[in-house]
């Protein structure tokens, strides 16, 4: 079945370290988002991307930078975390038709710990 | 930007019951509110959708219903079910060149069998 994958699914980091999130889909969409989910305040939207060439912020995108590498593939990078970057992230794909907007589908999350 | 308000951020219900999940948006220009169900360590999938052109949709025990005047959406979930508990958020967003969903906070569904 085409899916949403992330790696890694968990990470633990210091302080000041540089991650990179990846993201991959085999759904052929070509919209990406990346959210990050924190209890009590649901999921918010860090960036999303339109198609290779198209990037744009979302409303918490201080401290983080995307790569859309290819129509399939889209990374998140924290240059030098810190601990309130803590979260679980998720990846979305989403395809619209021609209603507008349509389903996004989820990627199973990589929790990440900064310590 | 697009404001969601969700409430409550916790419902308890017994097993049968209803339950219903209320959202409230700022963006008039907002015209699709999709609801997500999160199942404990699972990502959100799509329940159920509405576009601003109906006031009203049903799915089998879900439905949702939508009062542009008043900015507000909700959830209705009919005899509830053991596995009805979840975390379910509220979405809006609008297809008018500012593609992208703004979450509602979340609430936790609890149903006490």
């Amino acid at each position: 079945d085409a899916d949403v994958t992330q790696t890694p699914r968990n990470r633990i980091t210091k302080t000041g370290k540089r991650i990179m999130l990846e993201c991959s889909q085999t759904k052929g969409h070509d919209r990406m988002y990346w959210y990050r989910q924190d209890p009590g305040l649901g999921l918010r939207l860090i960036y999303y991307s339109f198609d290779v060439k198209d990037i744009n912020k979302g409303e918490i995108s201080d401290g983080y930078s995307v790569s859309r590498q290819a129509q399939a593939k889209f990374s998140l990078s924290l240059e030098s975390a810190i601990p309130n970057q803590t979260a679980l992230y998720f990846c979305a794909t989403s395809e619209p038709d021609r209603g507008g907007y349509n389903e996004q589908f989820f990627g199973p999350g990589t929790r990440l710990t900064v310590l | 930007g697009e404001n969601v308000e969700q409430h409550p951020s916790t419902l308890s219900v017994q097993e049968g019951d209803s339950a219903v999940i209320k959202c409230t948006y700022s963006d008039s220009a907002s015209n699709y509110f999709p609801w997500y169900k999160q199942e404990l360590g699972k990502r959100p999938q799509l329940i159920i959708d509405i576009r601003s052109n109906v006031g009203e949709k049903k799915d089998q025990r879900i439905a949702v219903t939508l009062n542009k005047t008043a900015k507000h959406f909700s959830l209705h979930i009919t005899e509830t079910q053991p596995e009805d508990s979840a975390v379910y958020f509220c979405a809006a967003g609008d297809d008018f060149g500012n593609e992208k969903l703004t979450f509602g906070t979340g609430t936790r569904l609890t149903i006490i069998p």
